[in-house]
């Protein structure tokens, strides 16, 4: 079965750190693109980022770039949203999908809040 | 920057057919994917590529696009069927957007 699980979400205050992981199972994770998605509180989807197969391609929503880096680890399965100066409007649900173009798996999300 | 447009909210009664529009400038030259969403849960994929339906979504679900419109039809609707639902696509700038969504009720 397909899986992707995320974590390393919590409370953070404003300009705060954090990474989160998606650890990917049930698939070739080295062959696919992979993207954060986000949901802020009763709002819709926003694409965050996503990374190439090898990593040499990375892209970001505006609101991100230069904050947040998105990474992979092939070897160990993983993907990685580091989050650095985080701002009250960063609070969401992020979730990791698996990307084909479309996004056919996703994991359950992990909670990010910001707040002093 | 780009934009998705998708109606806030459509509303049937069961057995009718719920029609979900997002419109976007590039969609001509872009596929467009529709996910669904219930309260709680994270997203699932019921249409890629404009029309294609993934392995184990009813086929009351369809997609069409012609030119800068594109289409999710719920046909025959059903109680379980109400969710938000989020048009996807790209502008071919390296960038993603969604719609903002449409809450389908279905009573």
């Amino acid at each position: 079965e397909m899986q992707l699980v995320e974590s390393g979400g919590g409370l953070v205050q404003p300009g705060g750190s954090l990474r989160l992981s998606c650890a990917a199972s049930g698939f070739t994770f080295g062959r696919y693109w992979m993207t954060w998605v986000r949901q802020a509180p009763g709002k819709g989807l926003e694409w965050v980022a996503n990374i190439k197969q090898d990593g040499s391609e990375k892209y970001y929503v505006d609101s991100v770039e230069g904050r947040f880096t998105i990474s992979r680890d092939n070897a160990k399965n993983s993907l990685y949203l580091q989050m650095n100066s985080l701002r009250a409007e960063d609070t969401a649900v992020y979730y990791c999908a698996r990307d084909r173009g479309d996004m056919d798996v996703w994991g359950k999300g992990t909670t990010v809040a910001v707040a002093s | 920057s780009y934009a998705l447009t998708q109606p806030p909210s459509v509303s049937v009664s069961p057995g009718q057919s719920a029609r979900i529009t997002c419109s976007g400038d590039a969609l001509p030259k872009k596929y467009v994917h529709w996910y669904q969403q219930k309260s709680g849960q994270a997203p699932v994929l019921v249409i890629f590529e404009d029309n294609k339906r993934p392995s184990g979504i009813p086929e009351r679900f369809s997609g069409s696009s012609s030119g800068t419109v594109a289409t999710l039809t719920v046909s025959g609707a059903q109680v379980e069927d109400e969710a938000d639902y989020f048009c996807y696509s790209t502008d071919n700038s390296n960038t993603w957007v969604f719609g903002g969504g449409t809450t389908v009720t279905v009573l």
